[in-house]
């Protein structure tokens, strides 16, 4: 089967850098996604790799390594606004269709 | 607003109840996933469809159903709801396979 794992809890204060580490299991891979949800609210894209690499887009980045089949967020310049929760998807192989499985999600917590 | 319009935003209602959830697509985007995201979990994938045929089935109940109409909207059905069917109900579209919108969800609680 398919599966992602990433930790449940980071916590950093404004103005840090921080990373959320993804590793994944796949029987194929068609590229990492990232997404950002504040509490209730709804999952937003962030960003994506389908290649191995960094991509940038403002404050965040986002790595791929297949053969290490890990990825990660990297999160500069914390703000308060920036607390939420993060979470890391695959395509589901194992579906005819384009559906993304998420990982459990990281919640980050960012205080002054 | 990201262009997807799911309603109603908040539901309540009763075990053995059912509901009807809907939600229109962004302009342009034919395929339309709708995802439960139960207390302190992820999001798990229930059904996709594509320009109106089911594409894809993940977790989904036998009580749940879905479908998609000719002008794109989808609705989600839920019936026989037990206390355990309690959670938000997202609906996302996308034209490309990893860059998703969603929609605001409806949050259903079932007493």
């Amino acid at each position: 089967g398919q599966s992602l794992e990433q930790p449940s809890e980071v916590t950093a204060v404004e103005g840090a850098i921080v990373q959320i580490n993804c590793t994944y299991q796949t029987s194929g891979f068609y590229g990492l996604s990232w997404y950002q949800q504040h509490d209730g609210g709804a999952p937003t894209f962030l960003s994506y790799n389908g290649l191995d690499g960094l991509e940038e887009t403002g404050r965040f980045s986002s790595f791929l390594s297949r053969s290490d089949s890990y990825g990660y967020l990297l999160l500069q310049e914390l703000q308060m606004k920036d607390s939420a929760s993060y979470f890391c998807a695959v395509r589901d192989l194992n579906q005819a269709g384009t559906a993304l499985i998420f990982g459990k999600g990281t919640t980050l917590s960012v205080s002054s | 607003d990201s262009g997807v319009t799911q309603t109603p935003k908040h539901l309540i209602t009763a075990t053995g109840q059912r509901v009807t959830l809907r939600c229109s697509p962004r302009s342009g985007d034919l395929s339309v996933y709708w995802y439960q995201q139960s207390l302190d979990q992820g999001l798990q994938f229930l059904i996709q469809y594509y320009n109106g045929e089911e594409r894809a089935k993940g977790n989904i109940l036998e009580r749940f159903s879905a479908q998609q109409f000719p002008d794109l909207h989808s609705e989600l059905n839920l019936s026989s709801l037990e206390l355990g069917d309690s959670a938000l109900y997202f609906c996302a579209s996308s034209a490309t396979d990893y860059g998703y919108t969603f929609g605001s969800g409806t949050r259903l609680t079932v007493v």
